[in-house]
């Protein structure tokens, strides 16, 4: 079965500061793997995925297959980047059906 | 273009009794997931609806149900609710299966007593 580990509950780290959320997954296919960003008293929100590989509000991160991660990175720490991350992975069953596994969430907190 | 929307957004129920949860996808998708989360599991997917039919389904037992209408809403139904089922719900849609993204609802927050 499908696993995704984000072992940080609670990251603080100080304005300016780079971030780092770590994320690891476990998936015998061909993952797909997301980052997702819950503000305060905000919806769930997609931040970025890795097959886009792109930079979002700073932010960017890259699948590597040979340690299964997905960290998430941003060079200079923002206040309004506190929030809830939460790293996801699509898998597929039979038939093209999919659904997302989530990680438990790394709190941010930014410290002006 | 309207977001998912959930209804009720909050709803208090006492243990034994049965709830349902609506969902209305984002216009034009059909594809209809719902979620539970909850401090100590976080989110762990309930099931998916993709064109009126279940495609997929979570590690709940079948006190949990759902189903999707013609026009894509969606509805989730609890039965015997447990205490341990106090949690929010959350509804995502996409356009359909496969690489598409998710855009969730707000969710439904659910206590039971």
């Amino acid at each position: 079965a499908q696993r995704v580990t984000q072992p940080e509950k609670l990251l603080s780290v100080f304005k300016g500061a780079p971030v780092e959320l770590k994320c690891n997954y476990s998936y015998s296919g061909s993952p797909e793997l997301f980052w997702y960003v819950q503000y305060s008293r905000q919806r769930l929100q997609l931040l970025l995925r890795h097959i886009s590989r792109e930079s979002i509000k700073g932010f960017t991160a890259d699948l590597n297959k040979g340690e299964t991660s997905f960290h998430l990175k941003k060079p200079f720490a923002q206040e309004e980047d506190s929030a809830m991350y939460y790293c996801a992975l699509r898998w597929y069953s039979g038939g093209g059906a999919d659904g997302l596994t989530f990680g438990k969430g790394t709190h941010l907190i930014i410290q002006p | 273009k309207a977001g998912v929307t959930q209804t009720p957004r909050y709803l208090i129920k006492t243990r034994g009794q049965q709830v349902t949860l609506s969902c209305s996808p984002i216009s034009g998708h059909r594809s209809v997931s719902w979620y539970q989360q909850t401090p100590g599991q976080g989110l762990q997917f309930l099931f998916e609806y993709f064109s009126e039919t279940q495609r997929n389904k979570g590690n709940f037992p079948g006190r949990f149900s759902g189903r999707q209408f013609s026009n894509s809403r969606s509805e989730m139904n609890v039965s015997t609710l447990e205490l341990g089922d106090s949690a929010l719900y959350l509804c995502a849609s996409s356009l359909g299966e496969g690489p598409y993204e998710q855009y969730f609802g707000p969710g439904t927050r659910l206590t039971v007593t």
